[in-house]
């Protein structure tokens, strides 16, 4: 059974350019979650999805970000421009069920550097 | 929101020792728990889960204690191998919707 993919594993480009980040959630999952890793910071939750539908962006850091999800195999997390303190690994998780007793399930993330 | 705090960033200890890692949490009314394991390169695993009704749950290898009275979680590894070597989070969800909160993690290294 596939787990959550994440694409690309590793990024590197520039400052300025516009970076788009791809998860493909585990299938009948219906909730969503992008997060941020950093060692300063650990994991942080940046916005979450039920059903398709954005339920709490609040964790999102500005602007720069944004996060669609078309349809229930796919999301993407865009940043627009793209800054060097945006350099962190990004994962996606998705649970079964939209409530608070269901573990979630990580991809493998992507590796983001900006220079 | 409120936030899930870890005792000790790092832990190290002898292959074949039982390992101990802590977890304190704040918010009173939290109803769920979740430990992961993060290994090098990859994103966080599930491990075990304990729901606020239990004080304990066993796993292989792995039990998990709820204090309640005093907001303490505790992930504890029998006979730790070279491949418990992680940062092991928990996560603390608050009350409503599917979100998970996590602290910095507990990075336990085993030496053989």
């Amino acid at each position: 059974d596939a787990g959550v993919i994440q694409s690309p594993r590793h990024e590197v480009t520039e400052m300025g350019q516009e970076v788009t980040l791809r998860c493909k959630p585990i299938s009948g999952h219906n909730s969503l979650f992008w997060y941020r890793q950093t060692m300063m910071r650990g994991l942080e939750l940046l916005i979450y999805f039920n059903n398709n539908v954005p339920i709490d962006d609040s964790g999102m850091p500005e602007d720069r970000f944004s996060a669609k999800m078309p349809n229930a195999s796919f999301s993407t997390l865009k940043i627009q421009p793209s800054e060097p303190r945006d350099s962190a690994v990004y994962f996606c998780a998705s649970s079964l069920h939209s409530n608070s007793n269901q573990p979630q399930h990580f991809g493998d993330g992507t590796r983001l550097s900006i220079l | 929101g409120e936030s899930v705090g870890l005792h000790l960033p790092t832990l190290s200890v002898q292959e074949g020792d039982n390992s101990i890692i802590n977890c304190a949490y704040s918010n009173s009314a939290s109803d769920y728990f979740i430990w992961y394991k993060q290994e090098s390169g990859k994103g966080p695993q599930f491990i075990i889960d304990i729901r606020s009704n239990m004080d304990k749950r066993q796993g292989q290898r792995v039990t998990v204690l709820l204090n309640k009275t005093v907001k303490h979680l505790s992930l504890q590894i029998a006979a730790t191998q070279p491949g418990d070597s992680a940062v092991y989070f928990c996560a603390d969800p608050p009350n409503t919707g599917n979100q998970f909160y996590f602290g910095t993690g507990t990075s336990l290294t085993v030496i053989p």
